[in-house]
């Protein structure tokens, strides 16, 4: 079965330095997301692409986060300076949009702890 | 932001019965999809249902969808200690110009006793 592939599974860092977490999607799939997952908020969209186009990245504290879709092969996503608060497991997703009769397929997530 | 809010938060039933799962939103959406997410693991996709459906199944799952009163529910029948996770609805929604993005419920924490 086709995988969407998120690395690294677990990082702690400290808190001022600066993460990168990397998703490779399915081949063949045009739209990826970015979610946040924590017990209080749930899953909370950060950004999301669609033909490596930035669509929306209006769930994301701009000062600190970006995402990035260099190819079609990799989505990165960067916390610079990461703070306490961003302790979340992230996860990414990608699908083929196309009339919107298919659903997404999830990585199994980025585990990250800032300390 | 959040757009599905499932209802109940928690249920807890015995092997072999029903579980029903109830999903209302806001806005207008494409579709709306039913996940799965076992403790500690990412989301497994369920079912879709189109805007202009109003029922579906996939083996066990039956999903409605009634775009009058924007809810959903999900009914899985004959309950296994193996459905045991949190199921999220996501509604796949327009965003701005003529994009959709998919948003997440909060989830309902399904336990089935054996």
């Amino acid at each position: 079965d086709a995988r969407v592939t998120q690395t690294p599974r677990h990082k702690v860092t400290e808190m001022g330095q600066e993460v990168t977490m990397r998703c490779q999607p399915i081949l063949g799939h045009n739209t990826v997301f970015w979610y946040r997952q924590t017990m209080m908020q749930g899953l909370e969209l950060l950004a999301y692409f669609r033909n490596r186009a930035p669509l929306d990245d209006s769930g994301m504290p701009k000062d600190r986060f970006s995402a990035e879709m260099p190819d079609a092969t990799l989505a990165t996503l960067k916390i610079q300076p990461s703070e306490p608060r961003d302790s979340a497991v992230y996860f990414c997703a990608s699908g083929l949009h196309s009339g919107g009769i298919y659903g997404y397929t999830f990585g199994s997530g980025t585990r990250l702890t800032v300390v | 932001s959040q757009q599905g809010e499932e209802d109940p938060q928690a249920l807890s039933i015995q092997e072999g019965e029903n579980a029903t799962m109830n999903c209302s939103y806001k806005t207008s959406i494409n579709n709306l999809q039913w996940y799965r997410q076992n403790s500690g693991r990412g989301l497994v996709h369920l079912i879709l249902i189109r805007s202009n459906e109003r029922e579906k199944h996939s083996g066990r799952l039956r999903v409605t969808l009634d775009t009058s009163k924007k809810s959903s529910s999900l009914l899985i029948t004959a309950s296994r200690a193996a459905d045991t996770a949190s199921y999220f609805c996501a509604t796949d929604e327009k965003g701005g110009g003529s994009n959709y993005k998919l948003t997440f419920g909060k989830g309902t924490l399904l336990t089935v006793n054996p």
